[in-house]
């Protein structure tokens, strides 16, 4: 299976700035996916990320606050924008292989 | 609108015992259905896949079952033990592996020795 590497692993940040989220994977992957992770809640997908291509958004998650890069088959970065406390959550990158959908480590987001 | 159900109550077992985990869904076909474990703080681990065409699955000590007619899968780990004490998520996808997974909320489940 796929290995993930997320950087950072976690961050406190304040209010209106921005965080960009690095996600390395050991191998090429055509689709890499974004979740969000709220306090005490299961996992929701922000968007799904093609080499090459714009990502998808899911309901409810737009390209300004949440835009995200794919610039080859191993790398992927996600950045949260103007955040609010709100947006304090874990963030997690994951691959497809045919074994199934394996998850990064996440990034912890606090933001004051 | 698409849901997923997982027991919300936190599910006491004792060692040695067999634990049954339920996920029920909603206004969906999934294409398969995965399990995941999540320990506080990390990401979720995977676990096991089952395809709509498969009935049951097993991996060692874990069993998955999926039933397209009842909606349901069961997850079983068998001969318990307190590492097993996690919370376990249910997550289904439509596609073959161009979609994002939709998640259940998880059930966490205590092994007591």
């Amino acid at each position: 299976s796929a290995v993930i590497s997320q950087k950072p692993s976690r961050d406190i940040c304040q209010r209106g700035t921005s965080l960009t989220i690095q996600c390395q994977v050991d191998s090429q992957v055509t689709m890499m996916f974004w979740y969000r992770q709220q306090p005490g809640q299961s996992l929701t997908l922000i968007a799904t990320a093609n080499q090459g291509s714009e990502a998808t958004y899911e309901s409810g998650f737009v390209i300004d606050k949440f835009p995200i890069s794919r610039p080859n088959l191993t790398f992927s970065t996600l950045t949260v924008s103007n955040m609010s406390p709100e947006d304090s959550s874990i963030y997690l990158c994951s691959v497809q292989d045919g074994l199934g959908q394996f998850f990064g480590p996440g990034t912890r987001l606090t933001v004051l | 609108s698409q849901k997923i159900e997982q027991n919300s109550e936190a599910l006491n077992i004792q060692e040695g015992k067999t634990a049954t985990l339920t996920c029920n869904y909603t206004n969906y076909s999934p294409a398969y259905l995965q399990w995941y474990r999540q320990d506080p703080g990390r990401g979720p681990v995977f676990l096991l896949l089952i395809r709509e065409n498969e009935k049951e699955k097993r991996k060692e000590r874990l069993k998955v079952t999926f039933d397209t007619t009842l909606k349901q899968s069961l997850f079983h780990i068998t001969a318990s033990q307190p590492a097993d004490s996690a919370t376990y998520l249910c997550a289904l996808s439509a596609g073959g592996g161009a979609d994002g997974l939709t998640f259940g909320k998880g059930t966490h489940l205590i092994i007591q020795p």
